[in-house]
């Protein structure tokens, strides 16, 4: 069975533009999270969907948004970006919600913002 | 609210080395515990879990038990190899929102 898949692996972007990454989990999978890791803040969640319903947000300004498909597939978009977004975007997928599902991450996107 | 304090690193040990690298956390409720594997230029891999009181996940020769009382849940392996050389993340699952709360993480050098 096939990986969470990201896409792209890698992007950079100018100050002021906006960005939508991708992100495909493991077949059968419904509920999809997405963290941003970076070395100041480490790993923080962003937000997560189940059944193409966002269910929970982190703390992160209105600029991130994000959505799921039918298919549940997801996709993330950061408008204005900021020097400061330059992160790895990791995205998860979990079979269902629940507290002891487990997460399977994605390789990631690496975002760099100039 | 909910938390993951992390022992720092780096930790650098020598080929068939005991290895402990110490997780502690804060919660209400009953969380689930894991420990995510990191290796350069890739995502979080899922290495172990614990999901109540005096589990024991184990994986890879890589274990961790679930102390309720001393609320701690350390990784231990009894002698790493070089390919162990990673970050190492221990997190919770919050139980109001079943996010992720990781901790800082912790980078393990094995040195041949």
């Amino acid at each position: 069975k096939a990986g969470v898949t990201q896409t792209p692996r890698y992007l950079i972007k100018t100050r002021g533009q906006q960005v939508t990454l991708s992100c495909s989990p493991i077949s059968g999978h419904r509920s999809v999270s997405w963290y941003q890791q970076t070395p100041g803040q480490g790993l923080q969640f962003l937000f997560e969907y189940f059944s193409e319903t966002q269910r929970n947000k982190g703390n992160f300004p209105g600029r991130f948004s994000g959505r799921q498909f039918s298919n549940s597939r997801s996709e993330m978009n950061v408008s204005t970006l900021e020097l400061g977004d330059s992160a790895l975007y990791l995205c998860a997928s979990s079979l269902e919600v629940g507290v002891g599902n487990e997460q399977y991450f994605g390789p990631g996107t690496r975002l760099t913002v100039t | 609210g909910d938390s993951v304090t992390q022992m720092e690193g780096p930790v650098t040990l020598s080929e068939e080395a005991f290895l402990t690298i110490n997780c502690t956390y804060t919660a209400t409720g009953y969380p689930s515990l894991f420990w995510y594997v990191q290796y350069p230029g890739e995502g979080l891999q899922l290495l172990l879990k614990a999901t109540k009181a005096d589990d024991k996940g184990s994986n890879k020769g890589f274990e961790a038990t679930y102390r309720k009382e001393t609320t701690s849940f350390h990784l231990e392996k009894g002698s790493v190899q070089v390919s162990d050389s990673a970050v190492y993340f221990c997190a919770l699952s919050d139980h109001s929102s079943y996010k992720l709360i990781f901790g800082s993480g912790t980078r393990l050098l094995v040195r041949p």
